[in-house]
């Protein structure tokens, strides 16, 4: 059972432009979400993180969305750039559960 | 000091060897964590050692085996895995484990199961 989807495998997407990730959970008990960023032969690294008692998250370049009553979020890139290319993870928990519960991944690559 | 180091970066063994696998940090995280990733597939939590005691075991096999020593090194003792154990393992910490957020992940250490 897959708790935390992403349905999107990968996404490709001009320099300079907008990038939206998307992100879907089931399990309502989740009350924290977080992004992480993974280059190849490199750990994930975390990158955004947004408390269901939010709907937006901002740093910088990201934002996290969450529609908590459609079981939704997605991150946000703008603008994006070539660095950006990498696999981004969506991770969900329970707090004080200790246990991160991940998406699939979807495969980002930015074009110059 | 904001790194998880894993060693090693490599690991080819037989079914019937017995090899460790090493974690260590040194930001003071009090939890830390063993995860197993498939290719094309996210990470999947086998253990959390929070306050180097042993606080959650997702059911894995007893062939894998958690130790803490102190609260900056993790081992993953391995024993008669089986081919489909092949995968790349992931350490993570965090500073207690209790509280939400980010977890810092080491590189890894790619796994095969000959």
């Amino acid at each position: 059972d897959q708790q935390v989807k992403q349905n999107s495998p990968s996404l490709s997407v001009q320099e300079g432009r907008i990038s939206i990730l998307n992100c879907d959970y089931t399990n309502s008990m989740f009350d924290y979400f977080l992004w992480y960023k993974k280059y190849p032969a490199e750990g994930p690294t975390f990158l955004i993180s947004i408390s269901s008692i939010k709907d937006k998250n901002e740093d910088g370049r990201f934002t996290v969305f969450l529609n908590k009553s459609a079981k939704h979020l997605s991150l946000h890139i703008v603008p994006s750039q070539p660095g950006d290319s990498a696999v981004y993870f969506c991770a969900a928990l329970i707090q004080g559960a200790q246990k991160l519960v991940f998406g699939q991944g979807t495969r980002l690559t930015i074009n110059p | 000091d904001t790194e998880v180091t894993q060693t090693p970066k490599h690991l080819v063994m037989g079914m019937t060897n017995k090899k460790s696998l090493k974690c260590e940090q040194h930001m003071g995280h009090r939890a830390m964590y063993w995860y197993k990733q498939k290719a094309k597939k996210p990470p999947e939590l086998m253990f959390v050692y929070s306050y180097e005691k042993l606080s959650i075991n997702e059911s894995v096999p007893s062939r894998f085996s958690p130790e803490c020593p102190n609260s900056s090194l993790l081992n993953l003792h391995l024993h008669a895995l089986q081919p489909e154990d092949s995968a790349l393992y992931l350490c993570a910490s965090s500073p207690t484990g209790l509280e939400v957020g980010e977890q810092y992940f080491g590189p890894g250490t790619r796994l095969t199961v000959t």
